[in-house]
């Protein structure tokens, strides 16, 4: 079954370290999110991509990088953690033409 | 920008119905969703709405206004189950057949017994 998954799921690191979350999708959909999820904002966005070599920064994008060299991966770079980045992020996809996205289990991350 | 306002919890009783809102305020709107978020899971999809009116799946139903900007989730027959965070998202065309979505903060239902 096409499904997309996260790893890891869950990370502990320190602040000042680079971490790198990745999303594979199986389903052959053109467009990936980024979100990140915390009490009292709900879902924000990240970065999202329309295709491979095509990224965009959403609403909170300072801190955070992503590249696209093909269409199953988004993987998320945090350059240099920072407290303020602990959350749960969530990677998500829809198919080209369509809005209906798919989110993938998610990955708790905690800056020390 | 967008700004998309629903009750941060409410609470019902099981095999009673519950009606959450949404209204929102947005330019370039496609159209509107509902997503179920169980604790510590990620959010499934519930329903989709594009042009006014209500769309029933189930015990799930959901409406749209566009003219008000307003929406609702309807749950009836509810189960313990359908404890959860229940998000509204607004899909906004970004161009080249594209779309994001933009979601309110949730709702956290908590059915008791």
């Amino acid at each position: 079954d096409a499904e997309i998954t996260q790893s890891p799921r869950h990370k502990i690191t320190e602040t000042g370290r680079q971490v790198t979350l990745a999303c594979h999708q199986t389903w052959n959909h053109n467009n990936m999110f980024w979100y990140r999820q915390d009490l009292g904002h709900g879902l924000r966005l990240i970065h999202y991509s329309y295709g491979v070599q095509d990224t965009n920064k959403g609403e909170v994008s300072d801190g955070y990088s992503v590249s696209r060299s093909n269409t199953e991966d988004l993987p998320l770079t945090l350059e240099s953690a920072a407290s303020s980045q602990t959350s749960v992020y969530f990677c998500a996809s829809s198919d080209y033409g369509r809005d209906t996205q798919y989110f993938g289990p998610g990955t708790r991350l905690t800056v020390l | 920008g967008q700004n998309i306002d629903q009750p941060t919890e409410m609470t019902a009783t099981e095999g009673a119905i519950v009606q959450i809102n949404c209204t929102y305020q947005t330019s370039g709107f496609n159209g509107l969703f509902w997503y179920q978020q169980h604790a510590g899971e990620a959010p499934t999809f519930l329903s989709y709405n594009v042009l006014d009116g209500l769309e029933e799946k189930g015990r799930f139903s959901s409406f749209l206004s566009r003219s008000k900007g307003y929406s609702y989730l309807l749950l009836k027959e509810l189960q313990m189950k359908d404890s959860a965070s229940y998000l509204c998202a607004v899909s906004l065309a970004s161009g080249a057949g594209s779309y994001q979505l933009t979601f309110g903060k949730g709702t956290k239902l908590s059915v008791i017994p």
